[in-house]
This record gives C-alpha cells, structure tokens and sequence, in this order.
C-alpha cells in the first residue's frame, strides 16, 4: 500500500555534530520526495525536495539521499544546531494522478548544547 | 511565512457549537488541502480541492463540511464535533497536478472540543 514510515522516532545529538533522519516508504513508483520540518507550535515548512530520476541533492546545510533499491530516503543536516529542534516528516508523492502527498509519522530532533 | 494564512490559531468549542476554520492562500496555487494532525500520529488528509472543486473527501464524518468559494480561500465548517476531533488542522496549498507538488502550510488552527 501507500506508506511512509520513519525508522526512529526520536534523535538526540549534540551541537555541532552531523545529523541524519532516515525514511522508508513503501511504494516504488513514487516520483517526489520532501522533507518537511515542524517546529513546535508551526506548520510544517519546506526543507528539500527530490524527484525519483536523482539520487542525491543537497541544499544549504542539508542534503537529501534517495535509495530507490531500497526504497530509502535519508535527511542528512550538518553541523546542527539547536534552531534545528524539531519534528521532521518525509512525504512521498505516489504517481495516481492525484495532488495529494502521503506523510510519515515524523522524526523528533532534540539538538542539545 | 509561508503565504497560507489561517485564523483562528487557537479554538475551543463545545460539541453542540458550530465553529468554522478559515484559510487564505497568497502564492496563487491552484489545489488546497485540508489535514489533520493528532498526536503520535502521521499527517491525514481530509480534503483535496483542485481549481474549486473537491477532488478528494478521505471518508471524513460529515460533522466536517469544506467549502471552496475561490482559488484563495478554503474553510472547514464543524458541527456537533465530538472530543477526539481535538487536534491540529493544518491548511495546505500547491501548485496542482501541472505544477511543482510541495504543499505550503499555515500554522494550523489548534482544536478543542470540550
């Protein structure tokens, strides 16, 4: 069916390390990918996004890696720090013809001092 | 900001009320979601408008009722709400089918049913 599941729920790191988020989904022939970030209180917000043709592609600070044979995607944030706190969901988009994107229950980040 | 705004941020409602969310986008996109977030829980979709039209009801109560009058706006009309409705409701926008598929989301109305 149509998932997306995190591996941890929860990931605590100390400032400054490097982190990564991981994310399973279950179908193949989804065609993007976002990472989202909820900060308490907020509305998820855009962090990266990947479509199924790449495998990797990074922004400022972050970088999206996508296994297709494996059906993984990991959030890789460098030199963390504690504005990063925060939940993050990966999203898939299944290509149904629909707009609609599935989420993940979502990875907690705690970035301690 | 994202460019989706939604009032109000925060609502308490008794279950014989009736109570409407509202939501504004300013990007000029072309579908409009409606999601409810609850604790320890993924994100689930309620409704997907498309250029006004509802194109997605995810076997949500009818104590729910959306409404679309333009591209910009989208509202939520709730009625006879029952405790566990408590929770999050986030308003989303995108470009649609044609368009990059990233959904903006407000900041979400937090629910209270008591």
């Amino acid at each position: 069916g149509e998932s997306v599941g995190l591996h941890l729920p929860t990931l605590s790191v100390q400032e400054g390390d490097n982190s990564i988020i991981n994310c399973a989904y279950s179908n193949s022939a989804s065609d993007y990918f976002i990472w989202y970030k909820q900060e308490s209180g907020k509305g998820p917000q855009f962090i990266i996004d990947i479509r199924s043709n790449m495998d990797k592609r990074q922004g400022q600070r972050v970088t999206v890696l996508l296994n297709k044979t494996v059906k993984h995607l990991s959030l890789q944030i460098a030199a963390t720090q504690p504005g990063d706190s925060a939940v993050y969901f990966c999203a898939e988009k299944p290509p149904s013809g629909s707009e609609k994107l599935v989420f993940g229950k979502g990875t907690k980040l705690t970035v301690n001092p | 900001e994202t460019g989706v705004t939604q009032t109000p941020r925060h609502l308490v409602m008794g279950m014989t009320n009736k109570k409407s969310l509202k939501c504004e986008q300013h990007l000029g996109h072309n579908a409009m979601y409606w999601y409810k977030q609850s604790a320890k829980k993924p994100l689930e979709l309620m409704f997907v408008y498309s250029l006004e039209e509802r194109v997605e009801n995810n076997s949500v109560p009818s104590r729910f009722s959306p409404e679309c009058p333009n591209s910009s706006h989208l509202f939520l009309h709730l009625h006879t709400l029952q405790p566990e409705d408590s929770a999050l409701y986030l308003c989303a926008s995108s470009q649609g089918f044609r368009g990059r598929p990233e959904a903006f989301f407000g900041q979400g109305t937090r629910l209270t049913v008591v």
